[in-house]
């Protein structure tokens, strides 16, 4: 059974900076590139960008580049989400999903992770 | 960036009711779409994909159709569980979009 789990939410200050994670299990991670999107409260979903965990090739949505770096360990099946310096604009729901291949349907999903950032 | 707008941004229907909501892109994208539900506290399920493509295991009362930049999500026969908020994605042309979504709620 394919699953993402996510890791736990998270609250943090202004400034700081933080790692959020994205389990995978049930099939071969490397095989499937994994996609983030971005839920800000009460909104829409925001494409982030997806990563290739077999060889780290990342693309970004414009929004997002700069602002984030994706990144994925083969080792421990879990890609990752970075934040170098939070901002308050950052507080959000964030889920990972696994992209079907060929293509970037989005048809596996984690549960989400909900960053807090305030100070 | 390719935009898409859904409407309407929240309609009321009843159980039983057969509704159409709409995805507009603001430019040809040929059928390259995806539709998603959302309920509250959940993450998004895909529920059609190249426009008109079920799903495995979504209920046939779902359909999908367009082509080029307008797209339809007709859900034949409303049941209680279908009241969601529901996105269109677009994945002919990086970046990858959303719609802003539209709310079913319960008349």
């Amino acid at each position: 059974e394919v699953q993402l789990v996510q890791s736990g939410a998270e609250l943090r200050k202004p400034g700081e900076s933080l790692k959020i994670s994205c389990k995978a299990s049930g099939y071969n991670f490397a095989n499937y590139w994994i996609g983030w999107v971005r839920q800000m409260p009460g909104k829409g979903l925001e494409w982030m960008g997806i990563i290739n965990p077999r060889d780290s090739d990342t693309r970004y949505s414009p929004s997002f580049e700069g602002q984030v770096t994706l990144s994925a360990d083969t080792s421990v099946t879990t890609a990752y989400v970075q934040w170098a310096s939070l901002k308050a604009s950052d507080t959000a729901m964030f889920y990972c999903a696994r992209l079907r291949h060929p293509g970037i349907l989005m048809e596996y999903w984690g549960q989400g992770t909900l960053v807090t950032v305030s100070s | 960036a390719i935009q898409l707008t859904q409407s309407p941004s929240s309609l009321s229907a009843s159980v039983g009711d057969r509704v159409t909501l709409t995805c507009r892109a603001s430019q040809g994208i040929g059928s390259a779409i995806a539709w998603y539900q959302q309920k509250p506290g959940k993450p998004p399920k895909l529920l059609i994909f190249e426009a008109s493509n079920l799903e495995s295991g979504v209920p046939s009362r779902f359909s999908g159709s367009g082509s080029w930049a307008d797209f339809t999500l007709t859900i034949s026969g409303l049941q209680p569980e279908d009241f969601a908020t529901y996105y269109c994605q677009q994945f002919n042309s990086d970046p990858v979009t959303f719609g802003q979504g539209t709310k079913l709620e319960i008349k």
